[in-house]
């Protein structure tokens, strides 16, 4: 049983287009975090959430936690080709240090 | 700035050998896990440790073993490959500021093809 779900799966867009990727899960995570990771490289973090309804920032990307700490969003605005790659979300189980990823969403921003 | 190092980077097996894939970071960190990742998907769990001497099973971790006997080395060591092991390996440390909240720093990962 995958805990963490992603979609879209598969997401192929135009550049200056806006997207949002979704990570949902029944279970309660302490904190979510999203990492982004391009084909032959490990993946590297983009943002953590910890507290339940926060908003981040970054650039063109916003992160949301949901009030209930069971799932995430991620919104680009105004897709990039530098935004192409696999977003995963992740999270430590139960409190514990078991980190687990999602499905991922893998997308291509076409110029 | 090594980081995590992973080695090897490509290996071919052949059904019922057995190997070892090494993993050694140096950022003194104390929590460190090795994922698989199939073609297109995310990442699944194998094995992880919190601290030299303690370890604990993943996601998957039927047909792998691990061991942790310094804070620096994670090895992985597959026992009787199997073609469901095809798979890119990746190792991964952290310092974990806060339970879930520490940063995953990855290795360049093992491409493995059992054959």
């Amino acid at each position: 049983t995958q805990l963490l779900e992603q979609s879209p799966q598969f997401l192929s867009i135009q550049e200056g287009e806006n997207l949002t990727v979704y990570c949902n899960s029944s279970s309660v995570f302490s904190s979510l975090q999203w990492y982004r990771q391009e084909p032959g490289e490990g993946p590297v973090l983009l943002v953590t959430v910890v507290t339940g309804g926060e908003v981040k920032k970054l650039k063109r990307l916003t992160f949301q936690f949901g009030d209930a700490r069971k799932d995430s969003s991620l919104h680009i605005t105004a897709a990039q080709p530098g935004d192409t790659g696999l977003y995963l979300c992740a999270g430590a189980q139960g409190g514990t240090y078991k980190y687990i990823f999602g499905t991922g969403t893998r997308l291509k921003v076409l110029a | 700035n090594a980081g995590v190092t992973q080695t090897p980077k490509f290996r071919i097996l052949k059904i019922g050998q057995s190997m070892t894939l090494q993993c050694t970071q140096d950022m003194n960190h104390n929590y460190m896990y090795w994922y698989r990742q199939d073609p297109g998907m995310g990442l699944k769990l194998i094995y992880y440790s919190v601290g030299a001497g303690i370890t604990d099973k993943g996601e998957v971790p039927n047909g792998y073993n691990v061991s942790r006997s310094t804070t620096e080395d994670f090895p992985l060591r597959l026992e009787l490959a199997a073609p469901s092991q095809t798979s890119v390996y990746f190792c991964a440390s952290s310092y974990l500021a806060g339970a879930g909240t520490g940063e995953l720093f990855f290795g360049e990962g093992s491409r493995l093809t059992v054959l």
